[in-house]
Protein backbone atom coordinates (compact mmCIF):
# COMPACT_ATOMS: atom_id res chain seq x y z
CA UNK A 1 0.00 0.00 0.00
CA UNK A 2 0.90 3.43 0.04
CA UNK A 3 3.84 4.92 2.53
CA UNK A 4 4.27 8.38 3.68
CA UNK A 5 7.26 9.05 5.47
CA UNK A 6 7.66 11.80 7.54
CA UNK A 7 10.82 12.68 9.69
CA UNK A 8 12.05 13.47 12.52
CA UNK A 9 9.11 11.27 14.81
CA UNK A 10 10.27 13.41 17.91
CA UNK A 11 12.57 16.80 18.20
CA UNK A 12 13.35 18.89 21.21
CA UNK A 13 14.42 22.18 20.61
CA UNK A 14 15.15 25.61 21.65
CA UNK A 15 12.71 28.63 21.82
CA UNK A 16 13.65 30.82 18.75
CA UNK A 17 15.28 28.23 16.17
CA UNK A 18 14.10 26.52 13.63
CA UNK A 19 12.96 23.31 12.73
CA UNK A 20 12.15 21.21 9.55
CA UNK A 21 9.75 18.29 8.76
CA UNK A 22 10.06 16.36 6.23
CA UNK A 23 7.49 14.16 4.59
CA UNK A 24 7.97 11.86 1.61
CA UNK A 25 5.62 10.01 -0.42
CA UNK A 26 7.64 6.22 -0.62
CA UNK A 27 5.65 4.71 -3.43
CA UNK A 28 3.44 6.78 -5.38
CA UNK A 29 3.82 10.62 -6.74
CA UNK A 30 1.70 12.95 -4.52
CA UNK A 31 1.19 16.48 -6.23
CA UNK A 32 -1.00 17.40 -2.96
CA UNK A 33 0.09 16.78 0.38
CA UNK A 34 -1.92 18.42 3.63
CA UNK A 35 -0.13 19.65 7.16
CA UNK A 36 -2.03 19.07 10.55
CA UNK A 37 -2.01 19.99 13.67
CA UNK A 38 -3.10 18.12 16.24
CA UNK A 39 -3.53 19.04 20.27
CA UNK A 40 -3.72 16.38 22.64
CA UNK A 41 -7.32 14.79 22.99
CA UNK A 42 -8.47 17.15 19.90
CA UNK A 43 -8.90 16.30 16.27
CA UNK A 44 -6.82 16.94 13.58
CA UNK A 45 -6.39 21.22 12.72
CA UNK A 46 -5.52 21.62 9.06
CA UNK A 47 -2.78 24.19 8.53
CA UNK A 48 -2.29 24.39 4.79
CA UNK A 49 -2.08 22.74 1.77
CA UNK A 50 0.91 21.71 -0.09
CA UNK A 51 1.41 21.76 -4.00
CA UNK A 52 4.40 20.35 -6.15
CA UNK A 53 5.40 23.37 -7.79
CA UNK A 54 3.54 26.08 -6.25
CA UNK A 55 2.78 28.30 -3.61
CA UNK A 56 0.76 26.35 -0.61
CA UNK A 57 -2.91 27.66 1.03
CA UNK A 58 -3.18 28.26 4.22
CA UNK A 59 -5.56 27.95 6.42
CA UNK A 60 -7.07 30.92 8.11
CA UNK A 61 -5.08 32.17 10.96
CA UNK A 62 -2.41 29.87 10.20
CA UNK A 63 1.02 32.13 9.73
CA UNK A 64 2.79 31.74 6.43
CA UNK A 65 5.79 33.50 7.62
CA UNK A 66 5.73 31.08 10.72
CA UNK A 67 5.22 27.71 9.35
CA UNK A 68 6.81 27.41 5.64
CA UNK A 69 6.09 25.00 3.47
CA UNK A 70 7.58 24.00 0.33
CA UNK A 71 7.11 21.43 -2.16
CA UNK A 72 9.85 20.98 -4.65
CA UNK A 73 8.94 17.47 -6.26
CA UNK A 74 6.45 15.08 -6.52
CA UNK A 75 7.82 13.35 -3.40
CA UNK A 76 9.10 15.33 -1.12
CA UNK A 77 7.27 18.30 1.10
CA UNK A 78 8.63 20.46 3.61
CA UNK A 79 6.89 22.25 6.64
CA UNK A 80 9.82 24.59 9.03
CA UNK A 81 8.47 26.19 11.96
CA UNK A 82 10.52 29.09 12.27
CA UNK A 83 11.87 30.70 15.26
CA UNK A 84 9.95 28.37 17.38
CA UNK A 85 8.21 29.26 20.60
CA UNK A 86 7.23 26.99 23.62
CA UNK A 87 3.27 27.25 22.14
CA UNK A 88 4.53 25.88 19.27
CA UNK A 89 4.48 22.48 20.83
CA UNK A 90 2.48 19.97 19.33
CA UNK A 91 1.96 16.67 17.27
CA UNK A 92 2.54 17.59 12.92
CA UNK A 93 1.45 15.38 10.46
CA UNK A 94 1.79 15.23 6.99
CA UNK A 95 -0.49 12.87 4.57
CA UNK A 96 -1.21 12.44 0.90
CA UNK A 97 -3.68 11.46 -1.73
CA UNK A 98 -3.16 7.88 -1.90
CA UNK A 99 -4.61 7.61 -5.69
CA UNK A 100 -7.00 5.58 -4.61
CA UNK A 101 -10.01 6.56 -1.93
CA UNK A 102 -8.00 7.37 0.83
CA UNK A 103 -5.63 9.34 2.81
CA UNK A 104 -2.24 8.05 3.83
CA UNK A 105 -0.57 9.92 6.89
CA UNK A 106 2.54 10.29 8.05
CA UNK A 107 3.61 9.00 11.18
CA UNK A 108 4.07 12.20 12.81
CA UNK A 109 6.40 14.46 14.55
CA UNK A 110 6.40 15.39 17.94
CA UNK A 111 7.39 18.72 18.44
CA UNK A 112 8.70 20.00 22.17
CA UNK A 113 9.54 23.93 22.27
CA UNK A 114 11.80 24.74 25.63
CA UNK B 1 -21.23 26.10 8.70
CA UNK B 2 -19.58 22.79 8.49
CA UNK B 3 -20.06 20.18 11.01
CA UNK B 4 -18.90 17.25 12.47
CA UNK B 5 -20.58 15.38 15.29
CA UNK B 6 -19.27 12.31 17.10
CA UNK B 7 -19.29 11.25 20.81
CA UNK B 8 -16.40 11.61 22.69
CA UNK B 9 -16.20 8.47 24.68
CA UNK B 10 -17.96 5.56 24.43
CA UNK B 11 -16.58 2.47 26.67
CA UNK B 12 -16.87 -1.43 26.08
CA UNK B 13 -16.31 -4.59 26.74
CA UNK B 14 -13.83 -7.54 25.18
CA UNK B 15 -15.49 -9.56 22.78
CA UNK B 16 -18.44 -7.42 22.11
CA UNK B 17 -19.53 -4.72 19.65
CA UNK B 18 -20.04 -1.39 19.48
CA UNK B 19 -21.21 1.30 17.32
CA UNK B 20 -19.54 4.76 16.99
CA UNK B 21 -22.03 7.49 15.48
CA UNK B 22 -21.29 10.34 13.21
CA UNK B 23 -23.14 12.77 11.93
CA UNK B 24 -22.44 15.74 9.57
CA UNK B 25 -23.32 19.36 7.95
CA UNK B 26 -21.36 20.13 5.42
CA UNK B 27 -21.07 22.17 2.30
CA UNK B 28 -21.42 19.38 -0.61
CA UNK B 29 -20.38 15.71 0.12
CA UNK B 30 -18.08 13.80 -1.67
CA UNK B 31 -17.35 10.61 0.93
CA UNK B 32 -16.58 10.03 4.21
CA UNK B 33 -13.56 8.19 6.33
CA UNK B 34 -13.44 6.66 9.37
CA UNK B 35 -9.39 6.64 10.87
CA UNK B 36 -8.56 4.85 13.54
CA UNK B 37 -5.66 6.76 15.57
CA UNK B 38 -3.69 5.09 18.38
CA UNK B 39 -2.20 7.59 21.20
CA UNK B 40 0.76 9.20 19.92
CA UNK B 41 0.50 7.83 16.36
CA UNK B 42 -0.66 9.13 13.37
CA UNK B 43 -4.33 7.87 11.66
CA UNK B 44 -4.82 5.09 10.01
CA UNK B 45 -7.57 4.37 7.02
CA UNK B 46 -10.40 2.00 8.09
CA UNK B 47 -12.80 2.90 5.40
CA UNK B 48 -14.41 4.82 3.11
CA UNK B 49 -17.90 5.32 2.18
CA UNK B 50 -19.29 7.60 -0.71
CA UNK B 51 -22.94 5.89 -1.39
CA UNK B 52 -25.80 4.57 1.02
CA UNK B 53 -25.34 1.65 2.80
CA UNK B 54 -23.18 -0.63 4.87
CA UNK B 55 -19.95 -1.85 3.92
CA UNK B 56 -18.23 -4.54 5.75
CA UNK B 57 -14.48 -5.25 6.10
CA UNK B 58 -13.61 -7.78 8.38
CA UNK B 59 -14.47 -7.28 11.90
CA UNK B 60 -15.31 -3.57 11.03
CA UNK B 61 -18.25 -2.53 9.00
CA UNK B 62 -19.24 1.35 7.84
CA UNK B 63 -22.67 2.53 7.56
CA UNK B 64 -23.82 5.48 5.81
CA UNK B 65 -27.06 7.33 4.98
CA UNK B 66 -26.29 10.78 3.06
CA UNK B 67 -30.15 11.80 3.20
CA UNK B 68 -29.79 11.99 7.02
CA UNK B 69 -26.82 12.72 7.19
CA UNK B 70 -25.10 10.16 8.92
CA UNK B 71 -22.93 7.57 9.07
CA UNK B 72 -21.68 4.55 11.73
CA UNK B 73 -18.43 2.39 12.24
CA UNK B 74 -19.30 -0.89 13.81
CA UNK B 75 -16.79 -2.74 15.78
CA UNK B 76 -16.97 -6.29 16.27
CA UNK B 77 -15.14 -8.90 18.25
CA UNK B 78 -13.61 -6.14 19.93
CA UNK B 79 -10.18 -6.59 21.18
CA UNK B 80 -7.76 -4.83 23.43
CA UNK B 81 -5.49 -3.44 20.63
CA UNK B 82 -8.87 -1.54 19.28
CA UNK B 83 -8.94 0.89 22.00
CA UNK B 84 -7.89 3.88 20.23
CA UNK B 85 -9.37 6.79 19.21
CA UNK B 86 -12.35 6.88 15.63
CA UNK B 87 -11.89 9.83 13.62
CA UNK B 88 -15.13 10.84 11.20
CA UNK B 89 -14.28 12.85 8.50
CA UNK B 90 -16.31 14.04 5.23
CA UNK B 91 -14.83 15.38 2.12
CA UNK B 92 -16.70 18.32 0.77
CA UNK B 93 -17.66 20.23 -2.40
CA UNK B 94 -14.51 21.54 -2.70
CA UNK B 95 -12.80 18.26 -1.86
CA UNK B 96 -11.30 19.15 1.63
CA UNK B 97 -11.71 16.84 4.46
CA UNK B 98 -14.18 18.16 7.44
CA UNK B 99 -12.53 16.35 10.83
CA UNK B 100 -14.74 15.43 13.17
CA UNK B 101 -13.08 15.74 17.12
CA UNK B 102 -13.02 11.83 17.36
CA UNK B 103 -14.50 9.23 19.21
CA UNK B 104 -11.84 7.48 22.39
CA UNK B 105 -12.93 4.23 22.66
CA UNK B 106 -11.97 2.39 25.80
CA UNK B 107 -11.91 -1.24 26.16
CA UNK B 108 -12.64 -3.07 29.45
CA UNK B 109 -11.64 -6.90 29.33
Amino acid sequence: GAVVSQHPSRVICKSGTSVKIECRSLDFQATTMFWYRQFPKKSLMLMATSNEGSKATYEQGVEKDKFLINHASLTLSTLTVTSAHPEDSSFYICSARDGQVGYTFGSGTRLTVV
Amino acid sequence: GQNIDQPTEMTATEGAIVQINCTYQTSGFNGLFWYQQHAGEAPTFLSYNVLDGLEEKGRFSSFLSRSKGYSYLLLKELQMKDSASYLCAVMDSNYQLIWGAGTKLIIKP
